[in-house]
């Protein structure tokens, strides 16, 4: 049974579009984190939060924004996307202090 | 963080152990090593940590040298299901170290 949820699995949308890409965690982790990955290739790091209204850049660069609001929520926007958005999008949660991250299943974005 | 490196891929016999390397010797002595795996672009797996003691759980033990500048992911009898990108990765122990993945190593268990 998951414990950190992202919504949704799959998306296809056009180019100009804004999007939401969903994730929620239900452990009270106070960390969370984005992550990017295209196929067959490295996951790398865009957002992370380290609690409510904390909210900072990876070490990839991205043109998309996060927001924490409240404790399990740490949506991910694109204003407009682009086919170069294409890619994988993971998010991930962890407890303060030296711990194991839990993965969502990733959304699986396709911009046309 | 300390970088780690690690062969790009292994194959491995279903049944047998696997022995998975990784090397860090520029680790510091605050610095873990905790070793993830994802499975066909799947969201990664926590498998397994350790400072500088060995470590065993349900789904691995953690060889880690005394100098700690290297370590073996051992899985004790492989399954197809096994079958994934291996991460070793080198985190400071505080409570903002933020976990940065290599290329890994492609575990690829054969019938």
């Amino acid at each position: 049974e998951a414990d950190i949820y992202q919504t949704p699995r799959y998306l296809v949308i056009g180019t100009g579009k804004k999007i939401t890409l969903e994730c929620s965690q239900t452990m009270g982790h106070d960390k969370m984190y984005w992550y990017q990955q295209d196929p067959g290739m490295e996951l790398h790091l865009i957002h992370y939060s380290y609690g409510v209204n904390s909210t900072e850049k990876g070490d990839l660069s991205s043109e998309s924004t996060v927001s924490r609001i409240r404790t399990e929520h740490f949506p991910l926007t694109l204003e407009s996307a682009r086919p170069s958005h294409t890619s994988q999008y993971l998010c991930a949660s962890s407890r303060a202090g030296v711990s194991g991250y839990t993965f969502g299943s990733g959304t699986r974005l396709t911009v046309v | 963080d300390a970088k780690t490196t690690q062969p790009p891929s292994m194959d491995c016999a279903e049944g047998r152990a696997a022995n998975l390397p990784c090397n860090h010797s520029t680790i510091s002595g605050n610095e873990y090593v905790y070793w993830y795996r994802q499975i066909h672009s799947q969201g990664p797996q926590y498998i397994i940590h350790g400072l500088k003691n060995n470590e065993t759980n349900e789904m691995a033990s953690l060889i880690i040298t005394e100098d700690r500048k290297s370590s073996t992911l051992i899985l004790p009898h492989a399954t197809l299901r096994d079958t994934a990108v291996y991460y070793c990765i080198v985190i400071i122990a505080d409570s903002w170290g933020k976990l940065q993945f290599g290329a890994g190593t492609q575990v690829v268990v054969t019938p």
